[in-house]
């Protein structure tokens, strides 16, 4: 069974603080997304990988970075915490040449306050 | 950009009756997947569809390419089947990610 397990499972940061979420992935796949859950928003793409070491920049990249150091991990890091990225994070992997099922973490709730 | 557009937002069942999800992409697909996630939040992959008909279970989806849109059929529905329904099609813009709709939330009543 694929495994992707993100930490932590909640967070409550400061405005103007300093987030790291945290991707781990069993499933040795070489695709990994980072993406952002708000109400009425549906699921947004922040970030993604398809190999160690290097990162691309999704639909909505402004204020994060990521980071992908091995092909298991998968970072997401928010340097300056706002209010406006609350949200519930997903992380996902997928595997090159299938049908790019999607396996998800159980997700991050983040509260900035 | 690229849209996805899911109808209705919100649909509530007595158990054992069916019920049809639409969703609507704005560009040529060539991935369509169904998500369902429960109501605690976690995601799983229904199934994948981006072309013609397929079965897994109690669901169906029918994606009719040409048209742009996909629908997901739920017969017979249970009380395990409420949550909400999610259409992803991939990017045009290169990487292999998948593009979300704002789903349908089921609420399935004994």
């Amino acid at each position: 069974e694929a495994a992707v397990t993100q930490s932590p499972r909640s967070k409550v940061a400061v405005t103007g603080g300093k987030v790291t979420l945290s991707c781990h992935q069993t499933n040795n796949h070489d695709y990994m997304y980072w993406y952002r859950q708000d109400t009425g928003h549906g699921l947004r793409l922040i970030h993604y990988s398809y190999v160690a070491d290097s990162t691309e920049k999704g639909d909505i990249p402004d204020g994060y970075k990521a980071s992908r150091p091995s092909q298991e991990n998968f970072s997401l890091i928010l340097e300056l915490a706002s209010l406006s990225q609350t949200a519930v994070y997903f992380c996902a992997s997928s595997q090159l040449f299938s049908q790019n099922t999607l396996y998800f973490g159980a997700g991050t709730r983040l509260s900035v306050l | 950009g690229q849209q996805v557009q899911q109808s209705p937002a919100s649909l509530v069942l007595q158990e054992g009756e069916n019920a049809e999800l639409q969703c609507n992409f704005s560009s040529t697909a060539t991935q369509l997947q169904w998500f369902y996630q429960s109501p605690g939040g976690s995601l799983v992959s229904l199934l994948s569809n981006p072309s013609g008909t397929k079965h897994t279970g109690r669901l169906t989806s029918t994606t009719v390419t040409k048209e742009r849109r996909s629908s997901l059929h739920i017969s017979s529905s249970q009380t395990t089947d409420s949550g909400t329904y999610l259409c992803a099609i991939d990017r045009s813009q290169g990487g292999r990610a998948l593009i979300f709709g704002t789903g349908t939330t089921v609420s399935v009543s004994p």
